[in-house]
């Protein structure tokens, strides 16, 4: 069974502080990972995937297979940036689903 | 990038009644859309996995009479909850994805059982 567990279900740092929101999964194959935020009235939304390997909105996660972590960070957090953001780990055999973890909400203090 | 919306935005009705959701892909044909329940500041649940001209597929746990999927096109999955109750009251979020892609969701229908 895949998991998908993120540890911090608050995280509050001051702008210009740099962020890490944990993810950690379990799966026996080889998974997708994305982080999906969700800012307030707005819709879910993608903000980057693994395989990409690029940096949205200053954000980037690397993919440790070796910890089966996913670990989103940003160098220089901003107001803006306060959001409620979910893990997510597709399986690359079964076209589409995913499982998500229970999301942190970060908030950037002025 | 890709769009789904879903109609309506919010519903109030009486227990009892039953509600349909509707859920688009507007500029993309999907191949498959997902229907998710959020509670309050808490994590998307899967309720079931929707096809094109086939059956959903259903989680453990969701009962597939109560939770209606009917998806009669490439654009078009529809939710329909049978004989709403109070505890049925929710966000719902659909997805759609197409091949080889991330999700796109929906806006999400907030729908309240009085």
């Amino acid at each position: 069974a895949q998991r998908v567990t993120q540890p911090e279900k608050l995280l509050s740092v001051f702008k210009g502080a740099p962020v890490e929101l944990k993810c950690n999964y379990s799966y026996s194959g080889s998974p997708e990972l994305f982080w999906y935020v969700q800012y307030s009235r707005q819709r879910l939304q993608l903000l980057l995937r693994h395989i990409s390997r690029e940096s949205i909105k200053g954000f980037t996660a690397d993919l440790n297979k070796g910890e089966t972590s996913f670990h989103l960070k940003k160098p220089f957090a901003q107001e803006e940036d306060s959001a409620m953001y979910y893990c997510a780990l597709r399986r690359n055999t079964n076209a589409g689903k995913s499982t998500f973890g229970d999301g942190t909400t970060l908030t950037v203090k002025p | 990038g890709a769009v789904v919306s879903q109609h309506p935005s919010w519903v109030i009705c009486k227990s009892g009644t039953s509600v349909k959701i509707e859920c688009r892909s507007l500029d993309f044909q999907a191949t498959t859309m997902f229907w998710y329940r959020q509670f309050p500041k808490q994590s998307l649940m899967l309720m079931a996995t929707s096809n094109e001209g086939s059956k959903a597929t259903y989680e453990q746990g969701v009962e597939k009479d109560k939770f209606l999927i009917n998806h009669a096109s490439l654009t078009l999955s529809t939710l329909t909850v049978t004989s709403a109750h109070p505890e049925d009251s929710s966000f719902y979020i659909c997805s759609a994805i197409q091949t080889g892609t991330s999700q796109f969701f929906g806006p999400g229908t907030r729908l309240t059982v009085l």
